[in-house]
Order: C-alpha cells, then structure tokens, then sequence
C-alpha cells in the first residue's frame, strides 16, 4: 500500500519560496509508467494541479504557475519535491502530493493515492 | 485548458436515495475522466476512473458514465458516509483540470 507524506514550513512570507517534500513509502519512486504529482486546494475551494515529474527528472506544469513553480525528485531518498517562488497570498492553500498512475487498458491516468496535505499560509 | 462544470454545486439528499451528478467538458475528452470524493479535512479518495471503472475497493453502489463532453457519476442508495463533495477531473490533456465541486448534503 503506497503511502505519501508532505512536509515542510506551515508559514511563508511574502515574495519567499515555498518549500514542500513528499517522501513516498510502499513504493519506488523510480517505478516505471507513472508519475508524481502536486495538487493544491485553496481554502474552501476546488482543486488545482500544480505539476507532475517522472522520476527521470522529466516535469511538466500547470502553464498559470509555471514561471514559478519547480518540481524535482530524489530517488535515493524515494522523494519528490516543490518550490514556488515569489509566493502571495493567493497562494495559501493546502498542498496535496499524489501519485498519477495509469489504467493500462486505456490509458487513463488518474490521482490514485493522496498525501494528507500541508496547510501553506502566506503571511508577514 | 479544458474546462471542468459539475451540476449541480450542491445537493440535498436523503439516506437511500438514487443521486445522480453531472459532469461536462468544454470539449471532447474520449473516456479520460475520473471522480473523486472528498470529506471535511481529508484528501479526495478515487471513486471511478476512466469514465466507469470502480476503482478498487470502492462500494458499487457508485457507477459512473458517458463519454466526449457528459459525464454522469451515480450513487444508487446513499449511505450516511457518502454525504461529501465529489469532484471530476479530466486526464486527456494538460493541464489535468477538475471540476468545481458537488456538495452533497443530508436532507
């Protein structure tokens, strides 16, 4: 059973970069044919995806953050992890990693496991 | 980007009632298309993939359907922890949208 964790500062001040790191366990990050993903949820809000990685190093991004977003993966350490940079208040959310795997009868790729998420304030 | 639109945002609904939830694409998106349910303070858990594949585990008394554009997610006999917000997302093409939302509320 995959398990996802999230970790990092609960609190980023404005224009900082914010820092968060999944740590993956009951499966290897390097597998082949899915990827890793972030998901974000404003408050009381719906969700948005961030971005995902493969665990080559290949990434691809939501195109409304992807002048600021960096997404990364350390294998050794079966992790993957997010920065955002020039953050605002708007970015206050609770961040999700998740795992994006495929159904291989049809090639539907879908969120099947979910971190608990981290709760990100932008505040002074 | 494709647009996600769920109707109705919210619902009211009574235990064993047949709920039905809509989903509509902006554009076509073949079968590629997954709900999710969420409750209060915890991550979405996948209910259907691919537009009517249980996910493993799931009760099947959720099903799901359609194709292209509608997309319909069904409940057949709502159980007190079904009450909850169900989200569709579309996986044909980056970036990977969801809906807004179904609020499901007990009458």
């Amino acid at each position: 059973q995959v398990q996802l964790q999230e970790s990092g500062p609960g609190l980023v001040k404005p224009s900082q970069t914010l820092s968060l790191t999944c740590t993956v366990s009951g499966d290897s990050i390097s597998s082949d044919g899915y990827y890793w993903s972030w998901v974000r949820q404003h408050p009381g809000r719906g969700l948005e995806w961030i971005g995902n990685i493969y665990y080559s190093g290949s990434t691809s991004y939501n195109p409304s953050l992807k002048s600021r977003v960096t997404v990364s993966v350390d294998t050794s350490k079966n992790q993957f992890s997010l920065k955002l940079s020039s953050v605002t208040a708007a970015d206050t959310a609770v961040y999700y990693c998740a795992r994006y795997y495929p159904d291989r009868s049809t090639s539907c790729y879908f969120f099947d496991s979910w971190g608990q998420g981290s709760l990100v304030t932008v505040s002074a | 980007d494709i647009q996600m639109t769920q109707s109705p945002s919210s619902l009211s609904a009574s235990v064993g009632d047949r709920v039905t939830i809509t989903c509509r694409a902006s554009q076509s998106i073949s079968i590629y298309l997954n709900w999710y349910q969420q409750k209060p303070g915890k991550a979405p858990k996948l209910l259907i993939y691919a537009a009517s594949s249980l996910q493993s585990g799931v009760p099947s008394r959720f099903s799901g359907s359609g194709s292209r554009t509608d997309f319909t997610l069904t409940i057949s006999s709502l159980q007190p922890e079904d009450f909850a917000t169900y989200y569709c997302q579309q996986s044909f093409s980056a970036p990977y949208t969801f809906g807004q939302g179904a609020k499901l509320e007990i009458k």
